[in-house]
This record gives structure tokens, sequence and C-alpha cells, in this order.
């Protein structure tokens, strides 16, 4: 079955220092996507960074960098040179193609980062 | 400007009482979604659906329902049957395609007391 864990209910990282939110996950379909979403305490959802499964390179976007580890089901995000606007939650979430339906998408329980100036 | 849109942005209901949710998208997407948020938790899947008059259960589909009569929209009802309704609840789009992400709506936040 479909699964995503975060076992990170909490981080504190000192501004400018990087930072590893982990994330693994369990599927029996080959082909499946990995996002990273940002959420402030506002609520709104931003999408950071996707990675495919056959994808060969990790994904990077700016500061953002996935560290995909296919064979240990794990798509860690890692966040270069952390800033105060950094602290947020964070959920990774797995994308399972739908073949008569819509892809099912589902997130991780989250982490909450703090940034401490 | 394309986007998905949710009203209201807080709704409060006395027990018993059936609600609807509504969520609204102009971004010619055909896959939309539900989902709903406990404080300091993550988000979990109630439905989805690809097409008009199509949809599927997620993961936590009791007590919900939903209707996909316009591509564009997809409303949410909480029935009376959800034990715990009190949640924030978004809305999600998609083309439904490798690599696309979802864009999110900016939540309700449903009261049930």
């Amino acid at each position: 079955a479909q699964k995503i864990t975060q076992t990170q209910p909490g981080m504190f990282v000192q501004e400018k220092e990087a930072v590893t939110l982990d994330c693994t996950y369990d599927t029996s379909d080959p082909s499946y996507g990995l996002f990273w979403y940002k959420q402030p305490s506002s609520g709104e959802m931003i999408f950071l960074i996707y990675q495919g499964s056959y994808d060969q390179q990790n994904a990077t976007e700016g500061r953002y960098s996935l560290n995909f580890q296919k064979a240990r089901k794990s798509a860690n995000l890692v966040i270069s040179a952390s800033q105060l606007g950094d602290s947020a939650m964070y959920f990774c979430a797995m994308r399972e193609p739908g073949y008569s339906s819509a892809s099912k998408i589902i997130f991780g329980s989250g982490t909450r980062l703090s940034i401490r100036p | 400007d394309g986007g998905i849109t949710q009203s209201p942005k807080y709704l409060f209901r006395k027990e018993g009482q059936n609600v609807t949710l509504s969520c609204e998208q102009n971004l010619n997407h055909d896959a939309m979604y539900w989902y709903r948020q406990d404080p300091g938790q993550g988000l979990r899947l109630i439905y989805y659906s690809q097409i008009v008059n199509d949809f599927q259960k997620g993961d936590i589909a009791e007590g919900y329902s939903v209707s996909r009569e316009k591509k564009e929209s997809f409303p949410l009802t909480v029935t009376s049957a959800q034990k715990n309704p009190t949640a924030f609840y978004l809305c999600a789009s998609s083309p439904d395609r490798e690599g696309s992400p979802l864009h999110f709506g900016n939540g309700t936040r449903l009261t049930v007391t």
C-alpha cells in the first residue's frame, strides 16, 4: 500500500546552516513521483521540488535539493543556507499514477522547521 | 489570473448540520482533490476526481460526499455522519501529468460546535 513517513515532527536549525528533512515512502508501483511542499503559518501550500521515480539525477531548485535514494525508498529534502523565512511546516508527498482514475497523491505527517537567528 | 478559489475562508456550523465547501478552478485541470488537515498534522486525502461525474474515495472518505458536475467545480459536503468535522480543508487541482504538482486553494477552516 502507498505510504509516506516523515519521522521528524520538529527541527531547530541555526540560520545559514544546511538542513535535511527526512522522507521515506512505500509503493508497489514502479512509476511514481515525489514532491515537497512548504506550508507557512498562513496555511498556503507552496510547491518546492519534484523527483520522478525514473529520474537519474537528483532534483535541484535553487537552495532546495532532493536526495533521492531509490533502493532505500527515501527522498530527503536538503535546504542549503537556511533563512529565517524557511521556518514552516514541510510535507513530503507521493503520486501514484491512476491507470483508470486520477493519480492518488498522499502526504506525510510533516516536519515543523524552525530557524534560529 | 488562473487559480483555485475556496470559499468561504471560515465556516461555522452547528453539530448535526450538513455543510458544503466550495472549490472552483480556472486552470483547466482535469484532476481535483480534497484534503483534510488537523492542527499540527499532515494532509489526509478525502476524495479525488479525474473527470466529470467520476470520483474516487481517498483514505478518509467516511462522512463526506462530493460531486463533479463541471470540470471547474468539485464541492465537498461534510455530512452529519462525520464524527469530528472541525478541521482545515484544502482543495487542489492538477493536470494529472507526470511531474505536475498540485495547485492548492487557500483552504476553508470549518468549525462545528
